[in-house]
């Protein structure tokens, strides 16, 4: 099984900063197959980044998701107060599919 | 457009079954890999299991918590998904979601809560 870890677990910024989020995966992730999800309290999560690097449709092009491997992080260029909420990685590059414990955005 | 409509949550007694739905439109779920996820209150993404489009099998797979007491099936004359819970436990309690990647991205349900508790 694959163990993604975040980091930081709680990640205090202002809006109009940029926001760099990690996801260290335990072993290579096949094929790049991770994304990236927002959920807010009460919503299902909504999908950002698929296949790493790929926006889902109509996400914002301040959401950004880079690398491959063990390393993967999603960049947020310029926090807008919409963007305060929790952050999880997913690999589904092989069964069991694995989520990260989460990245909790707050407003400093 | 691709929806997914989960149902059949509610308040179970510890030991009892209940049965999930996931309702697809937009895609044909016999073409698909559907995954259910749950999310116990206050608590991070857990990963349930999958099972497999038809011309790859059609199998399933499952988080080992819960390999002996889920089970994933569809139909697909109804295009929807299922999720069936046995010997339900309190740590059962969650809210459990369908997800797919018919291409490219993910989509998911809004969810439905199933709440163990006597």
């Amino acid at each position: 099984e694959i163990v993604l870890t975040q980091s930081p677990a709680t990640l205090s910024l202002s809006p109009g900063e940029r926001a760099t989020l990690s996801c260290g995966a335990s072993q290579s992730v096949t094929g790049t197959y991770l994304a990236w999800y927002q959920q807010k309290p009460g919503l299902a999560p909504r999908v950002l980044i698929y296949d790493a690097s790929n926006r889902a449709t109509g996400i914002p092009d301040r959401f950004s998701g880079s690398g491959s491997g063990t390393d993967f992080t999603l960049t947020i260029s310029r926090l807008e107060p919409e963007d305060f909420a929790v952050y999880y990685c997913q690999q589904y590059g092989g069964s069991p599919y694995t989520f990260g414990q989460g990245t909790r955005l707050e407003i400093k | 457009e691709v929806q997914l409509v989960e149902s059949g949550g509610g308040l179970v007694k510890p030991g009892g079954s209940l049965r999930l739905s996931c309702a697809a439109s937009g895609f044909r779920v016999t073409f698909a890999w559907m995954s259910w996820i749950r999310q116990a209150p206050g608590e991070g993404l857990e990963w349930v299991g999958l099972i497999k489009s038809r011309s790859d099998g059609g199998t399933t797979d499952y988080a080992a918590p819960v390999k002996d007491r889920f089970s994933i099936s569809r139909d697909d004359s109804k295009n929807t998904l299922y999720l069936q819970i046995d010997s339900l436990k309190t740590e059962d309690t969650a809210v459990y979601y369908c997800a797919v990647r018919p291409s490219g991205s993910w989509y998911w349900g809004q969810g439905t809560l199933v709440t163990v508790s006597s």
